[in-house]
C-alpha cells in the first residue's frame, strides 16, 4: 500500500519569514495529493491540493509543488502570520475511488512567532 | 452551509463499555468517512460508507463498527472499550462529484479509563 512520510515534524519560523513541508509517497500510481491544516480543537481542514497533471499550484500565501518523477511534493507558505499555527498533513491518493484510498503524512507541527 | 457535525465532542467511558458517536454531514453530501487520530499513530482510516453502504473498512478490529441511516447522518459503535482507543474520531463527508475532498467535522475526543 501507499507509505507517506512527512518532514519535518516540527518548525519555528519567525513572522513574515517562509515556512517549507516535504512529502515523499511510496506509490506510483497517486495522483492526488491534498493538504490539511488542523488547528486545536478542531478538524482538519482542506487548504490545497494538486493532481499530478501540474506541478505547482497557488492560492494566496500558499503554494504546493509537485515532482512526480521523485514522488515528493511540497507545501510552501510565505509571509506567514501567527494564525497559521497549526498541525499540517499531506495525503497521497490513487486519485480515483474512494476518500479511504487517502494515505496520510503524520503531521507537521507549524509554530509562528513574533 | 453548514458543516460536519459530530456529537458529542467529548466522552469519558470506563474499560469494557460501549460508545456510539454520530456525524451528520454536509447537506448534499452522501459519502461519510471516519477516522481515529492519536498522537502515535496519527489519522488512521476506519470505514467509509456511500448512501447506507459500508464502502471500505480499515485495519481496526470488529469491535469498531458503523452505519448510515438514509438522510446520510452516520453512526459508529466501538464495543467493549480498552485503553488504547482513547483517541480523537473525526468523521469526514464528502461529495458524489469529487470523493477524494474530505470535509472534516471537529471531532469526538474520547477517553477511556
Amino acid at each position: 500500500g501507499e507509505n507517506v512520510e512527512q518532514h519535518p515534524s516540527t518548525l519555528s519560523v519567525q513572522e513574515g519569514d517562509s515556512a517549507v513541508i516535504k512529502c515523499t509517497y511510496s506509490d506510483s500510481a497517486s495522483n492526488y495529493f491534498p493538504w490539511y491544516k488542523q488547528e486545536l480543537g478542531k478538524g482538519p481542514q482542506l487548504i490545497i491540493d494538486i493532481r499530478s497533471n501540474v506541478g505547482e499550484k497557488k492560492d494566496q500565501r500558499i503554494a504546493v509543488t509537485l515532482n512526480k518523477t521523485a514522488k515528493h511534493f511540497s507545501l510552501h507558505i510565505t509571509e506567514t502570520q501567527p494564525e497559521d499555527s497549526a498541525v499540517y498533513f499531506c495525503a497521497a491518493s490513487p486519485g480515483t475511488g474512494t476518500a479511504s484510498k487517502l494515505t496520510f503524512g503524520t503531521g507537521t507541527r507549524l509554530q509562528v512567532t513574533l | 452551509k453548514a458543516g460536519v457535525t459530530q456529537t458529542p465532542r467529548y466522552l469519558i467511558k470506563t474499560r469494557g463499555q460501549q460508545v456510539t458517536l454520530s456525524c451528520s454531514p454536509i447537506s448534499g453530501h452522501r459519502s461519510v468517512s471516519w477516522y481515529q487520530q492519536t498522537p502515535g499513530q496519527g489519522l488512521q482510516f476506519l470505514f467509509e460508507y456511500f448512501s447506507e453502504t459500508q464502502r471500505n473498512k480499515g485495519n481496526f478490529p470488529g469491535r469498531f463498527s458503523g452505519r448510515q441511516f438514509s438522510n446520510s447522518r452516520s453512526e459508529m459503535n466501538v464495543s467493549t472499550l480498552e485503553l488504547g482507543d482513547s483517541a480523537l474520531y473525526l468523521c469526514a463527508s464528502s461529495s458524489t462529484r469529487d470523493t477524494q475532498k474530505l470535509f472534516f467535522g471537529s471531532g469526538t475526543q474520547l477517553s477511556v479509563l
